[in-house]
């Protein structure tokens, strides 16, 4: 069984730019989370999807801002870079809507900006 | 709010010493726990999860983690650290009901001196 997918791994961008990352769950997971993970900080929640509805939404600014496809594949959206937004971002994918149920996570996107 | 804290931001140990990684979290209703680990250059993978039953439970590579409920607490435990065990450790809290995200803790940075 496939895991998640993070598309691309390596991301260099210059501030004032947008970015577009990619995640194709698990097979059969229709919950999509996305983090932002930076040293000292740990996984921050951006947002979670279900049934290509937001579900749920972290504290970040509104130029961070994502989708869900009907096929449960996420995108997520960064306009207006800013150099504080590098991190590596991580989806991760679950069952959704079930209680008890754990969170596989894809080797997510290194996005530098500079 | 929901928190989780890890109080150990570095913690380096000799091989065959023994580990325990503190994890609180904060949160008034009934509650998921999860430890992951993240290897140098690889993605985030569950250690282990408590969802109900035996406070103590077992997770891969000889972890174990046990639930304090009067502590809210989830600590991580291995008697014997391998150097293979050098990773980043993250607690985790979620998902509960009405709310399908997980919060992390900042990590623990686990080093194994050989």
């Amino acid at each position: 069984k496939a895991g998640v997918t993070q598309t691309p791994r390596y991301l260099i961008k210059t501030r004032g730019q947008q970015v577009t990352l990619s995640c194709s769950p698990i097979s059969g997971h229709r919950s999509v989370s996305w983090y932002q993970q930076t040293p000292g900080q740990g996984l921050q929640f951006l947002f979670e999807y279900f049934s290509e509805t937001q579900r749920n939404k972290g504290n970040f600014p509104g130029r961070f801002s994502g989708r869900q496809f009907s096929n449960s594949r996420s995108e997520m959206n960064v306009s207006t870079l800013e150099l504080g937004d590098s991190a590596l971002y991580l989806c991760a994918s679950s069952l959704g809507r079930v209680m008890n149920t754990e969170a596989f996570f894809g080797q997510g996107t290194r996005l530098t900006v500079v | 709010a929901q928190s989780v804290s890890q109080h150990n931001h570095h913690v380096i140990l000799s091989e065959a010493a023994s580990l325990e990684l503190g994890c609180n979290y904060s949160y008034g209703g009934t509650v998921n726990l999860f430890w992951y680990v993240q290897y140098p250059g690889q993605h985030l993978q569950l250690l282990l999860k408590y969802f109900s039953g035996d406070p103590l439970v077992k997770g891969i590579k000889g972890f174990e983690a046990e639930f304090i409920k009067s502590k809210f607490s989830f600590n991580l435990r291995k008697p014997s650290v391998q150097w293979s065990d050098t990773a980043e450790y993250f607690c985790a809290v979620g998902p509960t009901s009405g709310t399908y995200k997980y919060i992390f803790g900042t990590g623990t940075r686990l080093k194994v001196l050989a």
